[in-house]
């Protein structure tokens, strides 16, 4: 079945660039995503990537996707601390369900 | 986008004792989804919620531990029935809106249950 792998927590100072990989399992994978969650709140989608894509750029976010190696990285630039979150990888083929990661807790220290 | 609500946000129930979660769209979404995160874990489907049928459940969960309603096209219940404290979690309800063939997944804030 499908599986998405995540390091469990990464520490930053603040204005430092942040990287959060994840890698799964499902070559057939044709979305995959960042999800934000803040203490005590629900997820919010950051940005998404379709598997045809090498990388995708908004604002402070970068995020790259080797499908070869089914790898995708979510690059956060002058990390603050309102970014420190658990940020989820999640992936779907075609309209089937989501297969989220176990999430990655970032801190941004000051 | 769609924005969602939940109530109640919190709550600490005690063993044996059922608790129902609202979940209220602001607009009409043919699919919702309930969600479980349990303690460090991710999220896990629990069952899928089509507006005018039975709702399709994931493996490990059933109707009688998790009865769900969807009475309409913005409003859906999931009901915890005779707790444990091994549900204590925070549940999540989710709605898909798409534009042609890209679908986003949109989710609420949550509830956080507690179980003694």
């Amino acid at each position: 079945g499908e599986d998405v792998e995540q390091s469990l927590f990464l520490s930053v100072r603040e204005g430092d660039s942040s990287v959060i990989n994840c890698t799964y399992t499902d070559s057939s994978s044709t979305y995959l995503y960042w999800y934000k969650q803040e203490p005590g709140a629900g997820l919010q989608l950051l940005t998404y990537i379709f598997s045809n894509m090498d990388m995708k750029q908004d604002q402070r976010l970068t995020v790259l996707l080797n499908k070869k190696d089914k790898h995708l990285s979510l690059r956060i630039a002058d990390t603050q601390t309102g970014d420190s979150a658990i940020y989820f990888c999640a992936e779907r083929w075609g309209y089937s369900t989501l297969t989220f990661g176990k999430g990655t807790m970032l801190l941004v220290s000051p | 986008s769609a924005v969602i609500s939940q109530k109640p946000s919190r709550d600490i129930c005690q063993r044996g004792t059922s608790l129902t979660i609202q979940c209220q769209v602001d607009s009409q979404v043919t699919m919702m989804f309930w969600y479980r995160q349990q303690p460090g874990q991710s999220l896990t489907l629990i069952a899928t919620a089509n507006q005018g049928s039975e709702a399709t459940y994931e493996s490990g969960f059933v109707i009688d531990k998790f009865p769900i309603s969807r009475p309409n096209l913005t409003f859906s219940t999931l009901t915890v029935s005779n707790m444990s404290p091994e549900d204590s979690s925070i549940y999540l309800c989710s709605v898909e809106s798409g534009q042609g063939t890209y679908n986003e997944q949109f989710f609420g804030p949550g509830t956080r249950l507690t179980v003694l």
